[in-house]
């Protein structure tokens, strides 16, 4: 069993829907990533959370908007969304010094009607 | 068997052989890097990492080797066994680089019975 958990684990919405993402992590972790990944690709970086404060965002459209509540969640704010944006959202943690390995939920699958 | 990452994405071997997954990366400033496993609907799982000061490290049936004269990753698995099936991905990260990982394109392996 993974110990991110990831919520909902499939999630259908309308364009214009509003949902959010949640993660969860015990590990004592203070970083926490989000991750878009598409059919037979590799995940692709969205955001970097360290300590609680959003350390890198990859030019991501402002429809998806990250939160971090404290430093076991993970949020992401859905408003908008385009039917491309129907992917796997994976939500990782780690210690936040270098070379730290990063450990995933299993995602939710997102799907936009 | 033994994969050539983007050339051959797909990788049968035989249960009980030996498998040999490689991994190409093009940054020379990283130093630092991930294996994982990912079975179908689940989150990219911890397989083991390798840093640049090591040339091979091993774990339970695993060994990854790194070759940075060529930029070259390769994870071999003694013993293939048919729950080792699923997408290897390769992943680089480099100190400095904001613990941004930056994953290959992915090899799927199928053990045949």
């Amino acid at each position: 069993d993974t110990e991110v958990t990831q919520t909902p684990k499939h999630l259908v919405m309308g364009m214009t829907n509003k949902k959010s993402l949640k993660c969860e992590q015990h590990m004592g972790h203070r970083a926490m990533y989000w991750y878009k990944q598409k059919a037979k690709k590799p995940p692709e970086l969205m955001f970097v959370y360290s300590y609680e404060k959003l350390s890198i965002n990859e030019s991501v459209p402002s429809r998806f908007s990250p939160e971090c509540p404290n430093s076991s969640l993970l949020n992401l704010h859905l408003h908008a969304l385009q039917p491309e944006d129907s992917a796997l959202y994976l939500c990782a943690s780690s210690d936040p010094g270098y070379n730290q390995p990063q450990h995933f939920g299993d995602g939710t699958r997102l799907s936009i009607l | 068997g033994e994969s050539v990452g983007l050339h051959l994405p797909t990788l049968s071997v035989q249960e009980g052989d030996n498998s040999i997954i490689n991994c190409a990366y093009s940054n020379s400033a990283s130093d630092y890097f991930i294996w994982y496993k990912q079975e179908s609907g689940k989150g990219p799982q911890f397989i083991i990492d390798i840093r640049s000061n090591m040339d091979k490290r091993q774990g339970q049936r695993v060994t990854v080797l790194l070759n940075k004269t060529v930029k070259h990753l390769s994870l071999q698995i003694a013993a293939t066994q048919p729950g080792d099936s699923a997408v290897y991905f390769c992943a680089e990260t480099f100190t400095g680089g904001g613990n941004k990982l930056t994953f290959g394109t992915g090899t799927q392996l199928k053990v045949e019975l």
